[in-house]
């Protein structure tokens, strides 16, 4: 089955500075990655995806890029904001949509 | 508004009991599942469910098990053979195949 990588576990930041997350997976039949924020307590909530025959994906501050030939795909955020600070789930899943395939999350903290 | 309700969101076992934790979606998904989260760790898939009437073990099914007679409710039932319960379970819908999980807030339960 697929297995996901997930790195930093742990990441600091002073405000207004990026961070990356980076994800690997292993099964080339993955072929949707989303990533989740989770805040203290509460579900995980959608905040990103990208396909696999698409290269990169921005949403203001977030962006997502995919390398299938690494097999890896990793989450840009700029200009962090205290309110970033949560945890974060990279996934992979394929096609069938059955099963999602989760990394095991970084807790970013951004410091004021 | 469209979502995912889980109840209760904190529950106490005492050993030897079974308990269900609940889960209903007015969303009109197909699809639900259960995944559980340890701290520290990725989220791991308990049972899932593509159409009402039938459902499949995910990775770590052992000691829970479920039912899916409505489209809109997915109740999980730990059972007393699950001897390590304390845990965070979150429930997750999706309507198709296009986009990633919306999950609900979590049942946080404990072992006393």
């Amino acid at each position: 089955g697929e297995n996901v990588e997930q790195h930093p576990s742990t990441l600091s930041v002073q405000e207004g500075d990026s961070a990356v997350i980076k994800c690997t997976y292993s099964d080339s039949a993955s072929n949707y990655f989303p990533w989740y924020k989770q805040e203290l307590g509460k579900g995980p909530q959608l905040i990103i995806d990208i396909r696999s025959n698409v290269g990169e994906k921005k949403d203001q501050r977030i962006a997502v890029t995919l390398n299938k030939t690494a097999k890896h795909f990793s989450l840009h955020i700029t200009e962090t904001q205290p309110e970033d600070s949560a945890v974060y789930f990279c996934a992979a899943t394929a096609y069938n949509f059955n099963k999602f395939y989760f990394g095991s999350g970084t807790k970013l903290n951004v410091k004021p | 508004d469209g979502g995912i309700t889980q109840s209760p969101k904190y529950l106490f076992r005492k050993e030897g009991q079974n308990v269900t934790l609940s889960c209903e979606q007015n969303l009109n998904h197909d699809a639900m599942y259960w995944y559980r989260q340890d701290p520290g760790q990725g989220l791991r898939l308990i049972y899932y469910s593509q159409i009402v009437n039938d459902f499949q073990k995910g990775d770590i099914a052992e000691g829970y098990s479920v039912s899916r007679e409505k489209k809109e409710s997915f109740p999980l039932t730990v059972t007393s053979a699950q001897k390590n319960p304390t845990a965070f379970y979150l429930c997750a819908s999706t309507g198709d195949r296009a986009g990633g999980y919306t999950f609900g807030s979590g049942t946080r339960l404990t072992v006393v």
